[in-house]
């Protein structure tokens, strides 16, 4: 079974400071990398995602930087805030049938 | 506004009982999944369907089953047969057919809560 690697399972940050999640994935993958923020009690929701053809990405206070190569991708949280305090998925296409496998998440804590 | 509506948000149910779990979407996209989602376990991928009146088990089918008798829905059955039905049931659909361009990512609806008694 073709797997999506995550890491860190928590991460504490103080406000203001740089959250970093990472993300490994096996054999190849399709279509884009995309990040999903999810709050208790709901569904995830798209944060930003990726295309295979660039490295990194920015939007706002959040970036992804893509290693193609190495297979690997990460999520940096600029200027973390209290209200980004979530859990955090990465995913990749590992196959060309459409569907997404997740890491198994990351939960942020930011503290005031 | 276009979106996907997951109900019940709450279901109880004793064990040895068959429950359905609704999923509705108009956005209009081809293909619809349900994941489940247990405490450090990430998302995993139970049914995906592309095409009405076709569907594929993901890596998690045994205990569940689904139709996709209409474009819109894509209802989940939670069988007597799974061992540990209390989860987090997610469904989500995208688009097909086209690269990614922001707009045809994959949309969750906002989960349904399953509890055995």
């Amino acid at each position: 079974q073709q797997q999506v690697k995550q890491s860190p399972q928590s991460l504490i940050v103080q406000k203001g400071g740089i959250s970093i999640i990472n993300c490994a994935y096996e054999n190849t993958a399709f279509d884009y990398f995309p990040w999903y923020q999810q709050f208790p009690g709901k569904g995830p929701a798209l944060l930003i995602a990726i295309r295979p053809d660039v490295s990194e990405k920015k939007e706002g206070r959040f970036t992804i930087s893509f290693n193609k190569s190495a297979k690997q991708f990460s999520l940096h949280i600029m200027d973390s805030q209290p209200g980004d305090s979530a859990t955090y998925f990465c995913a990749a296409n590992l196959g060309s049938n459409y569907k997404l496998t997740f890491g198994k998440g990351t939960l942020l804590t930011v503290n005031p | 506004d276009g979106g996907i509506t997951q109900s019940p948000k709450y279901l109880f149910r004793k064990e040895g009982q068959n429950v359905t779990l609704s999923c509705e979407q108009n956005l209009n996209h081809d293909a619809m999944y349900w994941y489940r989602q247990d405490p450090g376990q990430g998302l995993r991928l139970i049914y995906y369907s592309q095409i009405v009146n076709d569907f594929q088990k993901g890596d998690i089918a045994e205990g569940y089953s689904v139709s996709r008798e209409k474009k819109e829905s894509f209802p989940l059955t939670v069988t007597s047969a799974q061992k540990n039905p209390t989860a987090f049931y997610l469904c989500a659909s995208r688009m097909l057919g086209q690269a990614y361009s922001g707009a045809n990512v994959l949309t969750f609806g906002a989960g349904s809560r399953l509890t055995v008694l």
